[in-house]
């Protein structure tokens, strides 16, 4: 059975940088597209972007200046950076497994931007 | 970025009866690459149904998908209590970003 297990910071201020990782098991990681999606408190999802086993990404334009994805094929784990948050990253972060479906999800991290 | 809108905001049934989501895109979504997915609270969505019509493993039959191009449905067959939820439909049929609708809450 394959499990996303994610962590990272919950609670950050202004201007500082959101660290998140996911950890795969259960599944091959080769072979798949693994993707960041967010969730604002009481809204809608939105795709923050994705990589692959190899690295090759693709990030949401909105997003891009400040976003980093990257993988570990070693590990089984892929890890989302977003630098200069703002109270509009509030949100929960998943990741999830696949590139444009998503089977598998982690548990979510909520994370909070508050000075 | 395709735009995916969702009617109707919030339909409210009771068990047993029939629920009829919609989703619209604002371009042609290719090769029907349109899914459905379920959230309840505190969870994360569950992929109910791929590529337009396609239910995910272990997904109940009284579930259903149709459309193409830029008009899309998911059917729910005979409300069960455990299918009151909110319903979002997300396209990748294009280019990245990935875009999902704003979602149809389903509740009594």
């Amino acid at each position: 059975q394959v499990q996303l297990q994610q962590w990272g910071t919950g609670l950050l201020k202004p201007s500082e940088t959101l660290s998140l990782t996911c950890a795969v098991s259960g599944g091959s990681f080769r072979g798949y597209y693994w993707t960041w999606i967010r969730q604002p408190p009481g809204g809608g999802l939105e795709w923050i972007g994705e990589v692959n086993h190899s690295g090759t990404t693709n990030y949401n334009p909105s997003l891009k200046s400040r976003i980093t994805i990257s993988s570990d094929t070693y590990e089984k784990q892929i890890s989302l950076r977003l630098a200069s948050v703002t109270a509009a990253d509030s949100a929960i972060y998943y990741c999830a497994r696949g590139r444009g479906k998503f089977f598998f999800w982690g548990q979510g991290t909520l994370v909070t931007v508050s000075a | 970025e395709v735009v995916l809108t969702q009617s109707p905001d919030t339909l409210s049934l009771s068990p047993g009866e029939r629920a009829t989501l919609s989703c619209r895109a604002s371009e042609s979504v290719r090769s029907s690459f349109l899914n459905w997915y379920q959230q309840k609270p505190g969870q994360a969505p569950r992929l109910l149904i791929y590529d337009s019509s396609n239910r995910a493993t272990d997904v109940p039959d009284r579930f259903s998908g149709s459309g193409s191009g830029t008009d899309f449905t998911l059917t729910i067959n005979r409300l069960e209590p455990e299918d009151f939820a909110v319903y979002y439909c997300q396209q990748y049929g294009s280019s990245p970003p990935f875009t999902f609708g704003p979602g149809t809450k389903v509740d009594i």
